[in-house]
């Protein structure tokens, strides 16, 4: 079984439409992470959370938001979808006493149409 | 700011033979450097890091690295690159609370 998985995988919306990415782990971490991937771009990081109380935006947070519902499941909204968010999104998670090793679950294919 | 450059969108390398993917960096501090790997379709599979110490550093699947204060590079190596190998590759440093920043990646080809 994956460690940190993601869905849906893939997801094809309308412009305005509200959409939810969700991700949940088993690996007992207590960090998550949401990054969007662009071609040419790399990952850019859109808002991080160390624990279930604690949420933080990161370099591309405007148009999403999150929730933290259990420190197992981090979930990404995006409340009125546009197109310029079609993108790849991944879910990463790691642990304090592994300094910056990110676990990454399979990845979300999201287009806005 | 924190950055990460890698050079070269695309490489392509006959197989069999040699490959070393590039990466600068620019951070104040100490850095801590990584190497992930995204096959097609898959998430990031990470293939090595670096926190200090020995600057060549070993990964998985018979990568290699080296850390170069002076040149601020993270170059990534194999001796004998597989057709298995082709996928994107990225390059990243390691912030503060945890945080990543990526490079924009490398696509790597590999021709038979």
């Amino acid at each position: 079984d994956a460690d940190v998985t993601q869905t849906p995988r893939n997801r094809i919306t309308k412009t305005g439409k509200r959409i939810m990415l969700e991700c949940s782990q088993t690996k007992g971490h207590d960090r998550m992470y949401w990054y969007r991937q662009d071609p040419g771009l790399g990952l850019r990081l859109i808002y991080y959370s160390f624990d279930v109380k604690d949420i933080n935006k990161g370099e591309i947070s405007d148009g999403y938001s999150v929730s933290r519902q259990a420190q197992a499941k981090f979930s990404l909204s995006l409340e009125s979808a546009i197109p310029n968010q079609t993108a790849l999104y991944f879910c990463a998670t790691s642990d304090l006493l592994r300094i910056n090793e990110q676990f990454f679950g399979p990845g979300t294919r999201l287009t806005v149409l | 700011a924190q950055s990460v450059t890698q050079p070269d969108i695309h490489i392509t390398v006959s197989e069999g033979a040699s490959l070393e993917l590039r990466c600068n960096y620019s951070y104040g501090a100490t850095p801590y450097l990584f190497w992930y790997v995204q096959s097609p379709g898959q998430g990031l599979q990470l293939l090595l890091k670096y926190f200090s110490g020995d600057t060549l550093v070993q990964g998985i699947k018979g990568f290699e690295a080296e850390f170069k204060r002076s040149q601020s590079s993270f170059n990534l190596r194999k001796p004998s690159v597989h057709w298995s190998d082709a996928a994107e590759y990225f390059c990243a440093v390691g912030l503060y609370g945890n945080k990543l920043v990526f490079g924009a990646g490398t696509i790597l080809r590999v021709k038979s």
